[in-house]
């Protein structure tokens, strides 16, 4: 069975432009969340989507959002970079049931470098 | 609001040693209580969890036990070894609803021959 994919692995961009990342879920998980790792701040929840809805919602700017299609692919986006949004992104799919027996699996992350 | 606290790092042990990494959370309502290890270049793997208080998480010999009267979930191994070098991450479910886990900063261990 196929883990968590992401793409791209590395990102390099430059402030102002836009990013968008893409989460390929565990197949038969229909729950996807986003989190961002960075040195300072540690691994931060972003939001989950479930059935092509967004469920929860961390604190973050507009800038960043989502969405989650009918296959449960997901995509992240994040508009006009700045030099503080270079992280880790992290992926994680699970089969999304009201139950905390569905684990969470992660994908390896995008090395997004906003220069 | 709801949050983890983990000791600092890095954690240097020698082989066969005893590893204790300790947790320690925040939270409204009735949190679940999980342990996450990410070793290098790879991603994060459930390590154990607990869902309720008085509950014990065990799993590659790794340990850890929800204490709700010290909000507690310290990982314990009775003895580590060059393998379990990782960065280890105490988190909370605040509810059953959705996937919003927090994060402690995480822990990094290495262990040495």
């Amino acid at each position: 069975k196929a883990g968590v994919t992401q793409t791209p692995r590395y990102l390099i961009k430059t402030r102002g432009q836009q990013v968008t990342l893409s989460c390929s879920p565990i197949s038969g998980h229909r729950s996807v969340s986003w989190y961002q790792q960075t040195p300072g701040q540690g691994l931060q929840f972003l939001f989950e989507y479930f059935s092509e809805t967004q469920r929860n919602k961390g604190n973050f700017p507009g800038r960043f959002s989502g969405r989650q299609f009918s296959n449960s692919r997901s995509e992240m986006n994040v508009s006009t970079l700045e030099l503080g949004d270079s992280a880790l992104y992290l992926c994680a799919s699970s089969l999304g049931g009201l139950s905390l027996l569905n684990e969470q699996f992660f994908g390896p992350g995008t090395r997004l470098t906003v220069l | 609001g709801n949050s983890v606290t983990q000791m600092e790092g890095p954690v240097t042990l020698s082989e066969e040693a005893f590893l204790t990494i300790n947790c320690t959370y925040t939270a409204t309502g009735y949190p679940s209580l999980f342990w996450y290890v990410q070793y290098p270049g790879e991603g994060l793997q459930l390590l154990l969890k607990a869902t309720k208080a008085d509950d014990k998480g065990s799993n590659k010999g790794f340990e850890a036990t929800y204490r709700k009267e010290t909000t507690s979930f310290h990982l314990e191994k009775g003895s580590v070894q060059v393998s379990d070098s990782a960065v280890y991450f105490c988190a909370l479910s605040p509810d059953n609803y959705g996937q919003n886990f927090v994060f402690g900063p995480g822990t990094r261990l290495s262990v040495l021959p």
